[in-house]
Order: C-alpha cells, then sequence, then structure tokens
C-alpha cells in the first residue's frame, strides 16, 4: 500500500535560516511520482514540484531545493534563507502512473507546520 | 488563465441536511479530483472524474457522491451529513491522462452543525 510519512509535525525557525522538510514514502510500484504542496492559512493548496520515479536529479529553483533519493525512499525538501512568508503547511505527496489513467489519487503525507519568526 | 474555482467558499449546515459543493476545472482540463481535508485524518481522497465518467473512488460511504458535466465542471453532493463531515473540501483539476499535475482550487469549507 502506498503511504507518505512526514515525521516532523511542526518546525519553527527564526528568519534566514535553512530548514529541511523530511518526507520518506512507502510504495510498491515501480512507476510514481511524488509532489511537494504548501498550504497557506487561505487553504488553497499550491503545487511546488513534481518528480517522477526515474528521475532523481535533485532540484533547485531560487531557495528551494528537493532531494530525491530511492535507495531511502526519501523526497527531502529544503529552504534556504528562509522568509515568513514561508510560513504555511507543506504536504509531500505520492500517486501511481497507471497505464491509461489519470494521475488520479494522490496520496498525502500529514504535513509539516513550517513557522518562519521575523 | 484563471485557476480552479469552488463555490461556495464557506457552508453551514445542520445534520441531516444534504449539500452539493461545484469545482470549475482550470480552461481545457478534463479531469476533476476531490479531497477532504480534516485535522484528524488529514488529507483524503474522495473520487476522480473524467470525461464524465467516474474513474476512482475512495473509501468513502455512499453518502458521498459525485458527477462531472460535459464541460467538465464537477460538483460532489454530500446527503444526510453528520458532524464528522465537516471539513475542507478541495478540488484539483489536471490537464489530461498521464501528464501533469493536480492543481488546486481554494476549497469549501463546510461546517455541519
Amino acid at each position: 500500500a502506498q503511504k507518505v510519512t512526514q515525521a516532523q509535525t511542526e518546525i519553527s525557525v527564526v528568519e534566514k535560516e535553512d530548514v529541511t522538510l523530511d518526507c520518506v514514502y512507502e510504495t510498491r510500484d515501480t512507476t510514481y511520482y511524488l509532489f511537494w504542496y504548501k498550504q497557506p492559512p487561505s487553504g488553497e493548496l499550491v503545487f511546488l514540484i513534481r518528480r517522477n520515479s526515474f528521475d532523481e536529479q535533485n532540484e533547485i529553483s531560487g531557495r528551494y531545493s528537493w532531494n530525491f533519493q530511492k535507495s531511502t525512499s526519501s523526497f527531502n525538501f529544503t529552504i534556504t534563507a528562509s522568509q515568513v512568508v514561508d510560513s504555511a503547511v507543506y504536504f509531500c505527496a505520492l500517486s501511481e502512473l497507471k497505464r491509461g489513467s489519470t494521475l488520479g489519487r494522490l496520496y498525502f503525507g500529514r504535513g509539516t507546520q513550517l513557522t518562519v519568526w521575523p | 488563465k484563471a485557476g480552479v474555482t469552488q463555490t461556495p467558499r464557506y457552508l453551514i449546515k445542520t445534520r441531516g441536511q444534504q449539500v452539493t459543493l461545484s469545482c470549475s476545472p482550470i480552461s481545457g482540463h478534463r479531469s476533476v479530483s476531490w479531497y477532504q481535508q480534516t485535522p484528524g485524518q488529514g488529507l483524503q481522497f474522495l473520487f476522480e472524474y473524467f470525461s464524465e465518467t467516474q474513474r476512482n473512488k475512495g473509501n468513502f460511504p455512499g453518502r458521498f457522491s459525485g458527477r462531472q458535466f460535459s464541460n467538465s465542471r464537477s460538483e460532489m453532493n454530500v446527503s444526510t451529513l453528520e458532524l464528522g463531515d465537516s471539513a475542507l473540501y478541495l478540488c484539483a483539476s489536471t490537464l489530461t491522462v498521464n501528464t501533469d499535475t493536480q492543481y488546486f482550487g481554494p476549497g469549501t469549507r463546510l461546517t455541519v452543525l
């Protein structure tokens, strides 16, 4: 069965600190996608990144970076030089890729509440 | 391009009533999925529609139902509301099969009294 674990429930940092959010996943499928979403207080889930199971290349986008390691089933997310506006709940998610189907079902972790203090 | 829109944004109902929530996907997107978010259970998948057909369904009772129209707009219905149905209901749209990311709307906050 698919499962996503975000062991960190809450993280508090002071502005300009770097912070890493952990995500560990379980799946029996060899083909799958991993996602990170951000949920600010307004409630909308904002897409941040998608990675497929064949692409372990890590990515950096501005202050954001992602570390995907299949060997440890982890897909961690780092914010460099955090800002107050980064305060939100961050969700890691997993989806399967079945032939002929959409990416129709996301399995979410429980989320990590990140608070960045000025 | 406009994002996913959901109406209403907030709703208050009493136990036993029924409710209908609406979702308009991003223009050109053909797949719509629904999720329920509660503090206790987190984000849980309800169902997915593509081309007016339900393609996938989560583990929810039959009181939860949905449909998709020819213009890809979707509605979900919850009958005989229970207190535990109080949640944020999120709709997501996807362009097509085997591609793309789910983009979420702002959600409908349902409170059952």
